[in-house]
């Protein structure tokens, strides 16, 4: 089975900076990766698919990149609607542990 | 508009056993890979289960394997998830995930 590694699992950052989010796949998944943040309450909402193709309506402060085992997430300069979890999976399997991206 | 919407879930001891559905729209469900994916209170996103566009194949992870049935009726745009010999790790929301577009998910309680 693949495994997914997605680090950092917490993240604090301030509005405006800049942050990057990495996942790991234990073996190629050429570019079948998506990403998704979900808030409290709701479901995951995906951000990123294809490794790097922005979702419709998703901002363009959003990037994603990476190909075979090695993906990231960049987000270009935190707003406050951005402070949720991220998540990565491997498309229609598993995903990798989380991230919390928290407001320092 | 896409819709998933999951139902079934609910409160079952130890042993029992649950069907999950969701019904969908919006999209043409016959030519989508479908998936179940949950989320323990807490806790981060599993992925449970998949199914092919026909039906012809189908993926568990290891934790629900023997326990668990995924199944789809293409002819009623719906998918399944039968789960038997529930354990109280399985307590979680259980989501219907199509081509990255979710449903509001279902809560399975498993309690005595």
């Amino acid at each position: 089975d693949i495994q997914m590694t997605q680090s950092p699992s917490t993240l604090s950052a301030s509005v405006g900076d800049r942050v990057t989010i990495t996942c790991r796949a234990s073996q190629s998944i050429s570019t079948w990766l998506a990403w998704y943040q979900q808030k409290p309450g709701t479901a995951p909402k995906v951000l990123i698919y294809e490794a790097s193709s922005l979702e419709s309506g998703v901002p363009s402060r959003f990037s994603g990149s990476g190909s075979g085992t090695e993906f990231t997430l960049t987000i270009s300069s935190l707003q406050p609607d951005d402070f949720a979890t991220y998540y990565c999976q491997k498309y229609n399997s598993y995903f990798g542990q989380g991230t919390k991206l928290e407001i320092k | 508009e896409v819709r998933l919407v999951e139902s079934g879930g609910g409160w079952v001891q130890p042993g029992g056993s649950l069907k999950l559905s969701c019904a969908t729209s919006g999209f043409t469900f016959s030519s989508y890979w479908m998936s179940w994916v949950r989320q323990a209170p807490g806790k981060g996103l599993e992925w449970v289960a998949n199914i092919k566009e026909d039906g012809s194949e189908k993926y568990y992870v290891d934790s629900v394997k023997g326990r668990f049935t995924i199944s789809r009726d293409n002819a009623k745009n719906s998918l399944y998830l039968q789960m038997n010999s529930l354990r109280a790790e399985d307590t979680a929301v259980y989501y219907c995930v199509a081509n990255a577009k979710w449903g509001q998910g279902t809560m399975v309680t498993v309690s005595s």
